[in-house]
């Protein structure tokens, strides 16, 4: 079974507009984190945003939120006011309590337009 | 956070040959991880790699084909041996900080002709 699930291959959203990309997890450890990274065409991975298993509150991380629900097992990104530099790949990614590997998503190109 | 030199950042290389990939830690950690990620695609851990001890490699993975050296706690190789068109892809070099989440170096865009 799939671990990470990202269901959006590709998402368009206008300059200056918020947009939620999906994701969704499954794990039967209590204690898990939860990360979502960006890879811009260079290739690079660059870390946006974490979220703890028993984090009470939403992780923010300036114009990136992570909506957060755990009886439903999603750890949706939010981003607000999209800029152009924000058109990328962006993997959502796990690592449970008992390992220290990620496990990735298949990932979402996000293409912001003027 | 830790910084993370990972070189060559892309290489062409002749099919049959081997490529050793680098990546330098400006602090010392204890773990250091490789991915590769082909193209289009998400991506899979190949190996942990910790110092003093065998690379620890994942499922489909074998040490003859991604050997890795790991000789102190700031550096790691891993070598791409007798590639094929197959193997293009990225390679990318990741360690863990003080803070949970995991740092890439650059990455080595690979292709195998």
């Amino acid at each position: 079974a799939q671990k990470i699930t990202q269901t959006q291959p590709g998402m368009f959203v206008q300059e200056k507009e918020a947009v939620t990309l999906d994701c969704t997890y499954d794990t039967s450890d209590q204690s898990y984190g939860l990360f979502w990274y960006k890879q811009p065409s260079s290739g690079e991975m660059i870390f946006l945003i974490y979220q703890g298993s028993y984090d009470e509150q939403n992780a923010t991380e300036g114009r990136y939120s992570l909506n957060f629900q755990k009886a439903r097992k999603s750890a949706n990104l939010v981003i607000s006011a999209s800029q152009l530099g924000d058109s990328a790949m962006y993997f959502c990614a796990m690592r449970e309590g008992n390992t220290d590997k990620l496990i990735f998503g298949t990932g979402t190109r996000l293409q912001v337009f003027p | 956070s830790a910084v993370i030199s990972q070189k060559p950042s892309r290489d062409i290389c002749q099919r049959g040959t081997s490529l050793t990939i680098q990546c330098q830690v400006d602090s010392q950690v204890t773990m250091m991880f490789w991915y590769r990620q082909q193209p289009g695609q998400s991506l899979t851990l190949i190996a942990t790699a910790n110092q003093g001890s065998e690379a620890t490699y994942e499922s489909g993975f074998v040490i003859d084909k991604f050997p890795i050296s790991r000789p102190n706690l700031t550096f790691s190789t891993l070598t791409v041996s007798n590639m094929s068109p197959e193997d293009s892809s990225i390679y990318l070099c990741s360690v863990e900080g003080q803070e949970p989440e995991a740092f890439f170096g650059q990455g080595t865009r690979l292709t195998v002709v």
